[in-house]
C-alpha cells in the first residue's frame, strides 16, 4: 500500500465549477497534510496545509481532513484556467520527511 | 530576498559520466532537502541535510549518489556513472526551521543520453 493515494486524473472540470481532489494515506499517526500545485515544468508551490480535523478556507481553496477515515481532500471554488495543473498531496512523515501522492492532474476547461 | 537556486536548469549526461546538482538555500535557511521526480510521477524524497551534517538519506539509492551540504557553499547532489534510468527532475527546498516551511528551488532537469 502507498503511503499517500491519489487518483492520477486526469480531471477534467468545466470553468467556474467547482474542483474536488481527493487523497488518502496510510500512517494513522500523520499529523500534518499538504497541498502543492505544480504547473508543468514548474516547481511545486504550497497551497494550503491542515492539521485539525474539519475544513480550512482559503480564498478559493478549502482543505478538509478526516482523521477517522484517513482522508484530505482540496475543493477549489469557482475553478479558473490558471487553476489547470497538477496538484499533490503530502504528509510529514518522521521529524522533516514530506512524502508526496503521484499526484492528480486537473484541467479546467473554458 | 532570492529564492531557492538550482543550477544548472538542464543538464545533459552521456552514460557513465557524473552529475553535480547545486542548490543554493535561502538566505537564513540551513535546512535543505532533495527529491526527485520521474516523467508523470510525484516527487520522491531523497536525503535531508544541515549544514555539515546528513540528517536523513532514506531516500537515497545506496550506490552511485551522495549528497553533503558543507559549511560553506551550496548543497551538492552527486551522481556516479549515471545511467538512463537517473533521467529526471531533481528539485531542492530549504526552510529555517521546519519542513512545512519549506520553498522549493526550480529544479534542476537530468537528461541521460
Amino acid at each position: 500500500q502507498k503511503e499517500v493515494e491519489q487518483n492520477s486524473g486526469p480531471l477534467s472540470v468545466p470553468e467556474g465549477a467547482i474542483a474536488s481532489l481527493n487523497c488518502t494515506y496510510s500512517d494513522r499517526g500523520s499529523q500534518s497534510f499538504f497541498w502543492y500545485r505544480q504547473y508543468s515544468g514548474k516547481s511545486p508551490e504550497l497551497i494550503m496545509f491542515i492539521y485539525s480535523n474539519g475544513d480550512k478556507e482559503d480564498g478559493r481553496f478549502t482543505a478538509q481532513l478526516n482523521k477517522a477515515s484517513q482522508y484530505v481532500s482540496l475543493l477549489i471554488r469557482d475553478s479558473q484556467p490558471s487553476d489547470s495543473a497538477t496538484y499533490l498531496c503530502a504528509v510529514i512523515q518522521g521529524a522533516q520527511k514530506l512524502v508526496f501522492g503521484q499526484g492528480t492532474r486537473l484541467t479546467i476547461n473554458p | 530576498n532570492a529564492g531557492v537556486m538550482q543550477n544548472p536548469r538542464h543538464l545533459v549526461r552521456r552514460r557513465g559520466q557524473e552529475a553535480r546538482l547545486r542548490c543554493s538555500p535561502m538566505k537564513g535557511h540551513s535546512h535543505v532537502y532533495w527529491y526527485r521526480q520521474l516523467p508523470e510521477e510525484g516527487l520522491k524524497f531523497m536525503v535531508y541535510l544541515q549544514k555539515e551534517n546528513i540528517i536523513d538519506e532514506s531516500g537515497m539509492p545506496k550506490e552511485r549518489f551522495s549528497a553533503e551540504f558543507p559549511k560553506e557553499g551550496p548543497s551538492i547532489l552527486r551522481i556516479q556513472q549515471v545511467v538512463r534510468g537517473d533521467s529526471a527532475a531533481y528539485f531542492c527546498a530549504s526552510s529555517s526551521d521546519r519542513v512545512t516551511e519549506a520553498f522549493f528551488g526550480q529544479g534542476t532537469r537530468l537528461t541521460v543520453v
